[in-house]
């Protein structure tokens, strides 16, 4: 069984511009979840998705972050535009339950971003 | 404070001893999860504890949970250098809560 994938594995990008990452869950994982750890700090929830709803997004930083699960396959996140405080390791996680959304969650190696 | 406050923040054994970290956490939880971080990668969960069991094994790892206290521990036994990473604990009902996590050095 193929784990958590994320893509790019590293972005460095300048102030302003903007940044998609992307998640493809394990195959048949009903919940997607989001999260970041900015350096220093510990890894913060941003949203969870079941399916392609958004059941929680009381993490997102602001307006600018924007998350979306066509079809609830794969992930993405834009940030539009980056702010420096955007810098940080983002993290994706899947897990199977629709019931028991509390399951055991499988991680992604995470995209690094570098805003400059 | 945070949810799933490690402790300590670091520790540094030797290869063989047995290693013992503590977490604290804060609000009603479903179950609490460990996982573990190799340097630049991403995190690998280790075990779950349901909020009504006491105590968990698996492997070299045994776990318990003291819900009146609010806090869990992960004992990791005959510690080996590749158990060097940085462990998080990570309360979890709907979403996972996270704490700073302790970073192990196992010296050879």
């Amino acid at each position: 069984e193929a784990g958590v994938t994320q893509f790019p594995s590293h972005s460095v990008i300048e102030k302003g511009q903007t940044v998609t990452l992307r998640c493809d869950p394990i195959s048949g994982h009903d919940n997607l979840y989001w999260y970041r750890r900015v350096m220093g700090k510990e890894i913060k929830f941003l949203l969870h998705f079941v399916k392609e709803s958004k059941q929680d997004e009381s993490g997102m930083p602001n307006n600018r972050f924007l998350a979306e699960r066509t079809g609830g396959t794969y992930s993405t996140l834009k940030v539009q535009p980056a702010e420096l405080e955007d810098s940080g390791v983002y993290f994706c996680a899947s897990s199977r339950r629709l019931a028991e959304s509390t399951d055991t969650q499988y991680f992604g190696p995470g995209t690094r971003l570098t805003v400059l | 404070s945070q949810q799933g406050e490690e402790d300590p923040q670091a520790l540094s054994i030797q290869e063989g001893e047995n290693a013992t970290m503590n977490c604290s956490y804060k609000t009603s939880i479903n179950n609490l999860q460990w996982y573990r971080q190799n340097s630049g990668r991403g995190l690998v969960h280790l075990i779950l504890i349901r909020s009504n069991e006491r105590e968990k094994h698996s492997g070299r790892l045994r776990v318990t949970l003291d819900t009146s206290k609010k806090s869990s521990s992960l004992l990791i036994t005959a510690s080996r250098a590749a158990d060097t990473a940085s462990y998080f604990c990570a309360g979890a009902n709907s979403k996972l809560t996270f704490g700073k996590g302790i970073t192990l050095s196992v010296r050879p």
